[in-house]
């Protein structure tokens, strides 16, 4: 069983403020990092797929960069609003098989 | 509107009675999975397809059985569930294993 390990666990910011979080995960064999935002009551949404050590994606105010050498992801969201307020899940894949963190709770105050 | 079905949403059943819980897709994906959700846990993946006819096991496949006749269609079979079946399942799909997932919006499985 592979570890993906996701931290912080949860999150309070307020409005306004920016954050980071941290995706950790095995450094052989990796073939992609998936990125998804899941709201309460909804299904996850992707957010960003990197592959190549040294990606950076960005979607709004929300980026992610990526390092395969070392095993980790970190998700930034500048200027938090409330409505950013989600859990954040962070995916491996290896060959053709997902492995996911247990995501970060990010809860924006307004 | 694309999408990623499933049915039944909700599902309180007993020990050994056999469900089958249906997942389709109307973006002629290939690729296509199954993952439960719980709680302290991230969603652990159970089978997968990549495409018509071809399956294969994820990380917790024991207790489970799937089929892919056809492109849009991924049902999960429980022959004999048992209570620690008892979970919040996804089904999704994405055009290879190389994109993001869509998800459907999930089945809460119960079993007593």
């Amino acid at each position: 069983i592979l570890n993906v390990e996701q931290s912080p666990q949860s999150l309070h910011v307020q409005e306004g403020d920016s954050t980071n979080f941290t995706c950790s995960f095995p450094s052989s064999n990796f073939y992609a990092l998936h990125w998804y935002r899941w709201e309460t009551a909804k299904s996850p949404e992707a957010l960003f797929v990197m592959t190549l050590n040294g990606d950076e994606k960005k979607k709004g105010r929300i980026s992610a960069t990526l390092n395969t050498k070392e095993g980790y992801s970190y998700l930034y969201i500048k200027g938090s609003q409330p409505e950013d307020s989600a859990t954040y899940l962070c995916a491996f894949r290896t060959g053709n098989q997902f492995y996911f963190g247990t995501g970060t709770s990010l809860t924006v105050i307004p | 509107e694309a999408q990623v079905t499933q049915n039944p949403r909700y599902l309180i059943t007993v020990t050994g009675k056999k469900l089958t819980v249906t997942c389709s897709q109307n973006m002629n994906h290939e690729y296509m999975s199954w993952y439960r959700q719980d709680p302290g846990l991230g969603l652990r993946q159970i089978y997968y397809s990549m495409n018509v006819e071809v399956t294969d096991k994820g990380d917790v496949p024991e207790g489970y059985k799937v089929s892919r006749k056809e492109k849009r269609n991924f049902p999960l079979i429980l022959e004999s569930p048992s209570p620690n079946q008892t979970s919040l399942y996804f089904c999704a799909s994405s055009l290879n294993r190389a994109q993001p997932q869509h998800f459907g919006d999930g089945t809460r499985l119960s079993i007593l």
